[in-house]
């Protein structure tokens, strides 16, 4: 079966600070990754995805993140935080291909950006 | 365009009584998806629907977990009898596609408590 590990439960910078979360899976063969945001009171939202192509993959917020094969993992990071970014951060992994596949989460990381 | 809605928002019950809750998908997505989300750990996939269709339930625990959707658009997930252990924030989440790496668009969750 599938898992996803993120390193960092809390995570407390000060703002323009450089941000890099880590996650690593397990799963041998292809895959889509995720990171999904959800910011204090609001729903889960996706940040960013990857499917095939580009490994470096910029989502929103000037938020990007790595897909490393070689290492099966995909961290999240941005070059300066702000306050606003303050929010609990999830990876996810699917597998790849047409059919239906199931979304696997970690566990999360709070991220707290202290003005 | 509307989001993917929940009610109820919060639900307080004991435990051996019987809790439902109900989902309504963005207009058009195909796929429903329940998630159950305890403190501390990612959402996990307990049901997932392809129209009206049953794709994978293999986190669902049967014994008590029961879900339906009704016409391919709306859904309830139903706990009976409730558990302590099934107090967490439960999630809806849809999406367009009918397989594939499609982004899940979120619902803001009901929270159970089970006492």
């Amino acid at each position: 079966a599938q898992s996803v590990s993120q390193h960092n439960h809390h995570v407390i910078l000060s703002e323009a600070a450089s941000l890099e979360l880590g996650c690593n899976y397990s799963y041998g063969g292809t895959v889509n990754l995720f990171w999904y945001v959800q910011y204090p009171g609001q729903h889960l939202q996706l940040l960013l995805k990857y499917f095939s192509g580009d490994p470096l993959v910029k989502g929103i917020k000037g938020f990007e993140a790595e897909f490393i094969k070689s290492k099966f993992s995909f961290n999240l990071r941005k070059p300066s935080v702000q306050w606003s970014d303050t929010a609990e951060y999830f990876c996810a992994v699917s597998e790849g291909g047409t059919g239906f596949q199931k979304l696997v989460f970690g566990t999360g990381t709070r991220l707290l950006v202290s003005p | 365009e509307a989001g993917v809605a929940q009610s109820p928002r919060y639900k307080i019950i004991e435990k051996r009584q019987s809790v439902a809750f109900w989902c309504n998908p963005i207009s058009g997505h195909a796929t429903l998806y329940w998630y159950q989300q305890i403190l501390g750990q990612g959402p996990k996939l307990l049901i997932q629907f392809q129209n009206n269709g049953v794709v994978d339930d293999s986190q669902l625990p049967k014994d008590r977990f029961s879900a339906e959707r009704l016409k391919g658009v709306d859904s309830t997930l139903k706990i009976q009898p409730a558990k302590l252990e099934d107090s967490a924030v439960y999630l809806c989440a849809s999406s367009l596609g009918a397989g594939g790496p499609g982004e899940q668009f979120f619902g803001p969750g009901t929270r159970l408590t089970v006492l």
